[in-house]
């Protein structure tokens, strides 16, 4: 499975944009880049994927490197309710009767701390 | 709408037992994914139903299985525990795309004694 790095953790203040790193060198050309956030006590969270552009939805922004070897969750303002685990995540993608399919696989993550 | 419910919440075993557990995906959702988190760790791909079959797995030994319902619930069952597998077991239903996020539930805390 390609791999990623991300660093173990990151401070941020209330309001302030966030940006998230993430580094994955051996992506190959069918892999999506998801992200996912596990608040305390909680189930992991879906919070965006891309496969090539840049991508917005109402939780973040994603934007993808041209050479696709890394990419960077944007949170625009962060509120205390976005201090969680962040997880960037290389979907491996299997098909099966023309669907596509595939495991999430989960590394250490980074841990957001956010200040008010 | 409810989503991935699990059940139960906190389990306590000992060792060599046998444990049981339920997962309702999400409503119209037709995929179920377990994954096992160990404190302080990412969750750990153990496998995936489809259709009420298994169709990917992860690194486990055959003492975690599963099944899978007409109704697209899941169970897990783990035998023969061992003090190792203590830890937080996550379900997530999809709807078998890749384009499809994941829905996790809160999972089940399993002990080991």
């Amino acid at each position: 499975d390609a791999k990623t790095t991300q660093p173990n953790s990151m401070e941020s203040n209330e309001e302030e944009p966030v940006h998230l790193p993430c580094n994955h060198s051996t992506i190959s050309g069918t892999d999506y880049i998801h992200w996912y956030r596990q608040l305390p006590s909680q189930g992991p969270e879906y919070v965006i994927h891309g496969l090539t552009s840049n991508v917005n939805n109402r939780m973040a922004s994603l934007a993808i490197a041209e050479d696709r070897k890394s990419s960077t969750l944007i949170l625009h303002r962060a509120t205390l309710r976005d201090a969680a685990v962040y997880y960037c995540i290389l979907r491996d993608s299997a098909n099966a009767g023309g669907t596509s399919y595939g495991k999430l696989t989960f590394g250490q993550g980074t841990i957001l701390t956010v200040h008010p | 709408d409810a989503g991935v419910t699990q059940s139960p919440t906190h389990l306590i075993k000992t060792r060599g037992q046998q444990v049981t557990l339920r997962c309702s995906p999400k409503s119209g959702h037709d995929t179920v994914s377990w994954y096992q988190q160990a404190l302080g760790q990412g969750p750990q791909f153990i496998f995936q139903y489809y259709e009420e079959e298994e169709r990917q797995r992860g690194n486990f030994p055959d003492r975690f299985s599963g099944h899978q319902f007409p109704n697209y619930s899941s169970e897990l069952n783990v035998n023969a525990l061992l003090l190792g597998d203590s830890a937080l077991y996550l379900c997530a239903s999809s709807l078998g795309d890749i384009n499809q996020p994941q829905h996790f539930g809160d999972g089940t805390r399993l002990s080991i004694l």
